[in-house]
């Protein structure tokens, strides 16, 4: 059975541009996590997707955002990008809500 | 709130044992979760616990108290590999919440 797979895996973006990341979840699971990980602040959650609505949110600004589809497949985005937003976007995936998470390799996004 | 507290850094030799401690504070608990995280890797799962007690998986153990909000995850007989991240993970009714990890060097 194929992991979570994101993509892209590497991304290099200006301040003020918008980002959109991809993340498909393992096959059957329903539950998508999104995760923020900096060296200072370690695993930071951003939100959860379960049957394609938002079921939680972190502590994070309108800018971020997210949604998932009938696939389970979710995408986020960061708009007006900002320097702090230099991280590794990590997504999870688990059959449902509470469950085990399967995380992918993750997205290594640089603000410039 | 929320809020766990792990050590940050921890050293330890070629086959000894060593144990790694975290309290936690959370309001509707489920479970806690431990995650290893080799550096430039994505998480992946040690173990759970819902209950009280010390679940065995291998060279791998973890414990939960819940009425004390503690648990430890004990790794025995270290290997060279062994040297990661591990994330400490309470799970509430709403969110899995992770430590900041405490990153665990293994010397020869």
């Amino acid at each position: 059975k194929a992991g979570v797979t994101q993509t892209p895996r590497y991304l290099i973006k200006t301040r003020g541009q918008q980002v959109t990341l991809s993340c498909s979840p393992i096959s059957g699971h329903r539950s998508v996590s999104w995760y923020q990980q900096t060296p200072g602040q370690g695993l930071q959650f951003l939100f959860e997707y379960f049957s394609e609505t938002q079921r939680n949110k972190g502590n994070f600004p309108g800018r971020f955002s997210g949604r998932q589809f009938s696939n389970s497949r979710s995408e986020m985005n960061v708009s007006t990008l900002e320097l702090g937003d230099s991280a590794l976007y990590l997504c999870a995936s688990s059959l449902v809500p509470g469950n085990e998470q399967f995380f992918g390799p993750g997205t290594r996004l640089t603000v410039l | 709130g929320q809020n766990i507290d792990q050590p940050t850094e921890m050293t330890a030799t070629e086959g000894a044992i060593v144990q790694i401690n975290c309290t936690y504070q959370t309001s509707g608990f489920n479970g806690l979760f431990w995650y290893q995280q080799h550096a430039g890797e994505a998480p992946t799962f040690l173990s759970y616990n819902v209950l009280d007690g010390l679940e065995e998986k291998g060279r791998f153990s973890s414990f939960l108290s819940r009425s004390k909000g503690y648990s430890y995850l004990l790794l025995k007989e270290l290997q060279m590999k062994d040297s990661a991240s591990y994330l400490c993970a309470p799970h509430n009714t709403d969110k899995l919440i992770f430590g900041t990890g405490t990153r665990l060097q293994v010397f020869p």
